[in-house]
């Protein structure tokens, strides 16, 4: 079946324009995650949704970072006013969800974004 | 609060040798542990998870690794690697956190095999 996607697969913005990042979860997954892979800094947790719904929004590094999931399904990781430090790969997860304990997530190939 | 460490940036390794990627948690709570591999311009996958049961679990490319209790560790190793193993490798712990999983992800270790 369909793995998660993701778009675009690259980004170059100009500093100080908004950008919106898609992610396509596997079909039947509730649980969606977002994260950041930064140049020597691993995986950073932006937010976790539970259908609709953003329980841990803690991730989020500030108030120009926002995300939204509609339908269950679709989610748009969006960053206002973009700064040069925002520019990394975003990575989108999903997993069934449900709350059961060691659930693997499944990741998508990644967007990249280039501030300039 | 729950943390990874990986030890090892950047492992070097000789084809068809044998290799170790060291991965070090700490947690206060029980926490189940997962390995990830990355390869070049790709998303994550999971290479094996420890859940419960038999310390020692297997995973996919002949990878397994070691959980251990006592010196919370969670080791991944190979007895010969590949070429086709050169990837990052992520360490993980997840532990339930108001009815979901709050992963946690060490910074990686860079696996690169050398013909």
């Amino acid at each position: 079946g369909a793995g998660v996607s993701q778009s675009p697969s690259n980004k170059v913005t100009e500093k100080g324009k908004d950008v919106e990042l898609r992610c396509d979860p596997i079909s039947g997954h509730t649980a969606l995650y977002w994260y950041r892979q930064s140049l020597g800094q691993g995986l950073e947790f932006l937010i976790y949704f539970q259908g609709n719904s953003a329980p841990d929004k803690s991730g989020l590094p500030s108030d120009r970072f926002s995300a939204e999931r509609t339908g269950g399904s679709v989610s748009t990781l969006t960053i206002q006013r973009t700064q040069q430090e925002d520019s990394a790969v975003y990575l989108c997860a999903s997993s069934l969800g449900g709350g059961s304990l060691g659930e693997t997530q499944y990741f998508g190939p990644g967007t990249r974004l280039l501030v300039l | 609060a729950q943390s990874v460490t990986q030890l090892d940036s950047q492992v070097p390794v000789f084809e068809e040798a044998p290799v170790e990627l060291r991965c070090n948690y700490s947690s206060s709570v029980s926490v189940y542990l997962f390995w990830y591999v990355q390869y070049p311009n790709q998303g994550l996958q999971l290479l094996l998870k420890y859940l419960s049961g038999s310390t020692l679990v297997k995973g996919i490319n002949g990878f397994e690794a070691e959980f251990n209790k006592s010196q919370t560790s969670f080791h991944l190793r190979k007895p010969s690697v590949h070429i086709s193993d050169t990837a990052e490798y992520f360490c993980a712990v997840t532990l339930n956190s108001g009815g979901y999983q709050k992963v946690t992800f060490g910074i990686g270790t860079k696996l690169q095999v050398i013909p």
